[in-house]
């Protein structure tokens, strides 16, 4: 197993362009997470997905965030326009239902906008 | 009442040292408590996690203390290596797939 899979791993763009981040969870896995995590703020969740269903976008900062799940082995996290102020690490993690399963975390995006 | 409250902030341990990190956490309704390690260029990882209707869990090094009353729990580990050295993440959600509420790290060095 591939294990929970990202692109890009770094994304350097400039203020006012349009992101797209990428994310391949494990297969069956039925949950999937995107965090941010920041020096600031920690590990902030974003948006959760169950069975392709957005859950909880309570997390989303503002309008400019958008996150899909168009089948259950893709999810995008949208960010246009973009600020230097969302220049962070990404994280995508899925998850199983059960207590041994737990999140799996991808190995992230960091982002920075110039 | 979502949070979760993480400390130290850091910590530096001898090696062969006991490291020892603290949560507390306010919402009682969360009912898994699981710790993750981070290292530098990678996502947090699954440590060990418990529920709580056990005091108690010990994998390998690592284990968790958990005081339901107090409403806090801890995370030690015994001899601690320089392979240690990450940060260390607890967190609590309701329901093991639900959203996690995760504290602020402790950043762990090992030195030799």
């Amino acid at each position: 197993d591939a294990g929970v899979i990202q692109s890009p791993r770094h994304e350097v763009t400039e203020m006012g362009q349009e992101v797209t981040l990428r994310c391949k969870p494990i297969s069956g896995h039925d949950y999937l997470f995107w965090y941010r995590q920041t020096m600031m703020r920690g590990l902030e969740l974003l948006i959760y997905f169950n069975n392709n269903v957005p859950i909880d976008d309570s997390g989303m900062p503002e309008d400019r965030f958008s996150a899909k799940m168009p089948n259950a082995s893709f999810s995008t996290l949208k960010i246009q326009p973009s600020e230097p102020r969302d220049s962070a690490v990404y994280f995508c993690a899925s998850s199983g239902t059960g207590f041994h399963y737990g999140y799996t975390f991808g190995s992230g995006t960091r982002l920075t906008v110039v | 009442q979502q949070q979760v409250k993480q400390s130290p902030q850091s910590l530096i341990v001898q090696k062969g040292g006991i490291s020892i990190i603290n949560c507390a956490y306010e919402n009682t309704a969360f009912d898994y408590f699981p710790w993750y390690q981070q290292f530098p260029g990678k996502g947090p990882a699954l440590l060990i996690a418990i529920r709580p209707d056990v005091s108690e869990k010990k994998e390998g090094r690592f284990t968790i203390s958990f005081n339901k009353s107090a409403k806090q729990f801890s995370l030690h580990i015994m001899d601690s290596q320089p392979g240690d050295s990450a940060t260390y993440f607890c967190a609590a959600s309701i329901g093991t797939a639900s959203k996690l509420t995760f504290g602020t790290g402790t950043r762990l060095q090992v030195t030799l």
